[in-house]
């Protein structure tokens, strides 16, 4: 059965720091691939998408890359700022009609 | 841009009760999916639909549940009798194919809350 763990999950940094969070399946077999952050009581803003055939996508301050070989998947934040405090989820097909979500980091940046 | 909407954002019912939640899909979209979140928990599967017919369902997703396109333009999940494990939000989804080629793109949500 597939399980999606984020890595933290939770952090707090200072503002303007770059920054890296982790998504990890438990079956390497993954299709497409999202990104997406989600404000409290809010609903899933979707940030990258990477498609089977990629291994990378960027937006802006955002870079979203997926390792099918290890089933990793990281998103990099540059120059955070405040306004980037949120909870990222990952979300992943294997191959059937459902997203597998991951468990989520919640960041903070400090101002 | 075309977005997936879906009504009401919130819904209070007393258990026992049934409900409907409703969701408008992008107009071109073939493939509907509904996801809950219940509070402080991970985002779930509950139910893809694809060509009038459920083409997947998860565990959580038993008889209590059923999932309808009445027109063409309307997907609703219902709770037939919904109990108090089944506040939750309730996030509608469709994909112009299936998940693993196309992107899935997803509504506000409806915050259901039983009491």
């Amino acid at each position: 059965k597939q399980e999606v763990t984020q890595i933290p999950a939770a952090l707090s940094v200072p503002e303007g720091e770059n920054l890296v969070l982790n998504c990890s399946f438990t079956d390497s077999a993954i299709y497409n691939l999202q990104w997406f952050r989600q404000d409290p009581g809010k609903g899933l803003t979707s940030l990258l998408l990477i498609q089977s055939s990629q291994r990378e996508q960027t937006s802006g301050r955002l870079n979203a890359s997926l390792d099918k070989s290890s089933g990793r998947s990281t998103l990099y934040i540059a120059a955070s700022q405040p306004g980037d405090s949120a909870t990222y989820l990952c979300a992943g097909s294997s191959g059937t009609y459902k997203y597998i979500f991951g468990t989520g980091t919640r960041l903070k940046v400090l101002a | 841009e075309p977005e997936v909407t879906q009504t009401p954002s919130h819904q209070v019912t007393q258990m026992g009760q049934e409900v409907i939640l409703r969701c408008v899909p992008i107009s071109n979209h073939l493939y509907f999916y509904w996801y809950r979140q219940i509070l402080g928990q991970k985002v779930e599967f509950l139910v893809s639909f694809y060509n009038n017919e459920i083409s997947e369902k998860s565990e959580i997703f038993d008889d209590q549940f059923s999932v309808e396109r009445p027109d063409g333009s309307n997907f609703t999940l219902k709770i037939r009798s919904t109990k108090l494990e089944d506040s939750a939000m309730y996030f509608c989804a469709s994909s112009e194919g299936a998940s693993w080629s196309y992107e899935q793109y997803f509504g506000p949500g409806t915050r259901l809350t039983v009491t």
